[in-house]
């Protein structure tokens, strides 16, 4: 059950586009469609983004995109806005009825 | 609407031990499966435990495995957290989800365990 590999930080300029990794293995990213992302506001509890790799729930605004390659999972943010300054976490199902998170990027809008 | 509520948390000595609840409503809860999650101050999110939507499967992350059960009452859409031989690296907020699509969906407000002496 080891973490997911995330970049600690990323930024971007408003109106920009910015892609967070997200680096398993064969036995969790690599091994499932079953990536989901989560977007964290300080003190907020956190909010699913994307599920199944690339499914947005219902409300998540379309400049919020995801994708997988072999072992890697990214996130899109384009359009940047002020309000997606927040901190992103991925998560990926590990098999057994096992989960695992990645240790989250912070997400700054220039 | 879907409202996931904890509680429980609590300050507690190392070696002890607490149940943290969380009642669900706005959502068909004896479908769904349930998880723990929790965030040390500071840090990022871990994954805790899974129950599946009869109660009959759960799982652990292996550093709560043999101390943590994860239970559940339909009959009260509540699910569960027994948390047992605490230490200091349990501390943090603890969040209850229910799942759709092996994804956190629905996440609760958290609360809050401190372990200390």
């Amino acid at each position: 059950q080891s973490a997911l590999t995330q970049p600690p930080s990323a930024s971007g300029s408003p109106g920009q586009s910015v892609t967070i990794s997200c680096t398993g293995t064969s036995s969790d990213v690599g091994g499932y469609n079953y990536v989901s992302w989560y977007q964290q506001h300080p003190g907020k509890a956190p909010k699913v983004m994307i599920s199944e790799v690339s499914n947005r729930p219902s409300g998540v605004p379309d400049r919020f995109s995801g994708s997988k390659s072999d072992n890697t999972a990214s996130l899109t943010v384009s359009g940047l806005q002020a309000e997606d300054e927040a901190y992103y976490y991925c998560s990926s199902y590990a098999g057994s009825n096992t989960w695992v998170f990645g240790g989250g990027t912070k997400l700054t809008v220039l | 609407e879907v409202q996931l509520v904890e509680s429980g948390g609590d300050l507690v000595q190392p070696g002890g031990s607490l149940r943290l609840s969380c009642a669900a409503s706005g959502f068909t809860f004896s479908n769904t499966w349930m998880h723990w999650v929790r965030q040390a101050p500071g840090k990022g999110l871990m994954w805790v435990s899974h129950i599946n939507s009869d109660g009959s499967t759960t799982t652990y992350a292996d550093s709560v495995k043999g101390r943590f059960t994860i239970s559940r009452d339909n009959a009260k859409n509540t699910v569960y957290l027994q948390m047992n031989s605490l230490s200091a690296e349990d501390t943090g907020v603890y969040y209850c989800t229910g799942d759709q699509h092996y994804s956190n969906y629905y996440w609760g407000q958290g609360t809050l365990l401190t372990v200390s002496s």
